[in-house]
């Protein structure tokens, strides 16, 4: 079985700041790892993912992600937040046949 | 191009009510997630079908049931709702072994 947590539920910072949302999972196997975010009453839309390869992740919206294999954690950044990455968060897991496993969720609240 | 589709959009059932939240994609993806989303508990994998035929058991699936109609369509139905089933509904699709999910809008579910 795999599991994900996410390690703040709540995460306020002011525009143009930088911003770290935490992601640590746990996996007897190799698993891939997925950011999503989610805008005010849409679905989720993928940020970036790790498969294999190199350990840092860029993705849209000027966010990248850390895959940590010995602290089992796949962290979000992003250097400069605007207004607009306002949203909740989501680390998901996959083992690569579907039916992802979700962490509980970040919300990001971009202060002006 | 619309996607993954759900309808309705908002609903609002009485305890022992039925009703069938309907997907529909037009992706040709072989793979249908149901999602269901409560706060601070991410999403949680209801049923999913990885492929047209196919219908299998996800983390939560009790007082639902899911019919795979075609590869587009994919329906979620509450035999007799309960309050414990207010919840946001999302379904995704994937097309196997390519990883990305892809969520429709949603269905927002009150059962009073």
């Amino acid at each position: 079985a795999q599991s994900v947590t996410q390690l703040d539920s709540q995460v306020p910072v002011f525009e143009e700041a930088p911003v770290e949302l935490r992601c640590n999972y746990s996996s007897s196997v190799s698993v891939y790892l997925f950011w999503y975010v989610q805008y005010p009453n849409q679905g989720l839309q993928l940020l970036l993912k790790y498969l294999s390869g190199s350990t840092l992740v860029k993705g849209i919206n000027g966010f990248e992600a850390e895959f940590n294999k010995s602290q089992t954690s796949f962290h979000l950044r992003k250097p400069s937040v605007h207004i607009s990455d306002t949203a909740e968060y989501f680390c998901a897991v996959s083992r690569g046949v579907g039916k992802l496993t979700f962490g509980q969720g970040t919300i990001l609240t971009v202060h002006p | 191009n619309a996607g993954v589709t759900q309808t309705p959009k908002f609903q609002v059932l009485k305890t022992g009510q039925s009703m069938t939240l309907q997907c529909a994609q037009d992706m040709n993806h072989n793979s249908m997630y149901w999602y269901r989303q409560d706060p601070g508990m991410g999403l949680r994998l209801i049923y999913y079908s990885a492929s047209e035929g196919t219908t299998d058991k996800g983390e939560v699936p009790n007082g639902y049931n899911v019919s795979r109609l075609n590869k587009r369509e994919f329906s979620l139905r509450l035999e007799s709702a309960a309050p414990s089933q207010t919840s946001v509904y999302f379904c995704a699709t994937q097309q196997i072994p390519n990883t990305e999910a892809f969520f429709g809008q949603g269905t927002r579910l009150t059962v009073v």
